[in-house]
């Protein structure tokens, strides 16, 4: 069984702070992916990286893919309140399913 | 093409009855996935289809659930005997040959009362 370990579970930050999620796992994964998700909505697409060292940034969020491809960060500067939500980190191998982490509740306020 | 559907969006249902879902992907997607997520949880694999083709099954996926996608296009998830325990938010996603993203629909939000 492949687990993909997220933390922090859940962040509250003050607007303007800048913030790190990790997601960690013992299985090599082909690609990861990033996710945001709102409530009663499905998980949004953010990135993807495949590549091991890979780094991608999306304006203010910033992805890294670990050298062995197992681990992954995410990085948020200047956080805003229309950052809030749930973000999923999610492992794939062999070109089919997807393995979830259990998420990252980030809440900006105000 | 508005991106993946799924019908309907909440589904309240007493308990050892049957529920079905329907999810429209995006329709040049051959891959279409079924999950479920219940709070605070990242989504669980539950099967997939290539075209009409059920290629993985979780052990999540118990006998009382099937799957089905007759002609490689929407696809349907029917619980039976519905539990209190399968309440949860059913998500269907889709995917493009080759590509790596998922395209996830809003999800039916099941409750067993």
């Amino acid at each position: 069984t492949q687990l993909l370990e997220q933390s922090p579970q859940f962040l509250s930050i003050q607007e303007g702070e800048n913030l790190t999620v990790y997601c960690n796992s013992s299985s090599v994964f082909s690609s990861l992916q990033w996710y945001r998700q709102e409530p009663g909505e499905g998980p949004v697409l953010l990135v993807t990286v495949v590549t091991g060292g890979e780094v991608k940034k999306l304006k203010r969020l910033t992805f890294q893919f670990g050298d062995a491809r197992k681990d992954s960060s995410l990085h948020i500067t200047a956080a805003q309140p229309g950052d809030t939500g749930l973000y999923l980190c999610a492992g794939e191998t062999s070109g089919s399913r997807l393995t979830f982490g259990e998420g990252t509740q980030l809440t900006v306020n105000p | 093409d508005t991106g993946v559907s799924q019908d309907p969006r909440h589904k309240i249902t007493k308990r050892g009855q049957n529920v079905t879902f329907r999810c429209d992907p995006i329709s040049e997607h051959n891959r279409l996935y079924w999950y479920r997520q219940t709070l605070g949880q990242g989504p669980e694999f539950l099967t997939y289809f290539q075209n009409e083709a059920q290629l993985e099954k979780s052990r999540l996926l118990s006998d009382r659930f099937s799957a089905e996608r007759p002609k490689g296009s929407f696809s349907t998830l029917e619980i039976q005997r519905t539990e209190q325990g399968d309440s949860a938010m059913y998500l269907c996603a889709s995917r493009y040959p080759g590509t790596y993203g998922y395209t996830f629909g809003s999800g039916t939000r099941l409750t067993v009362v």
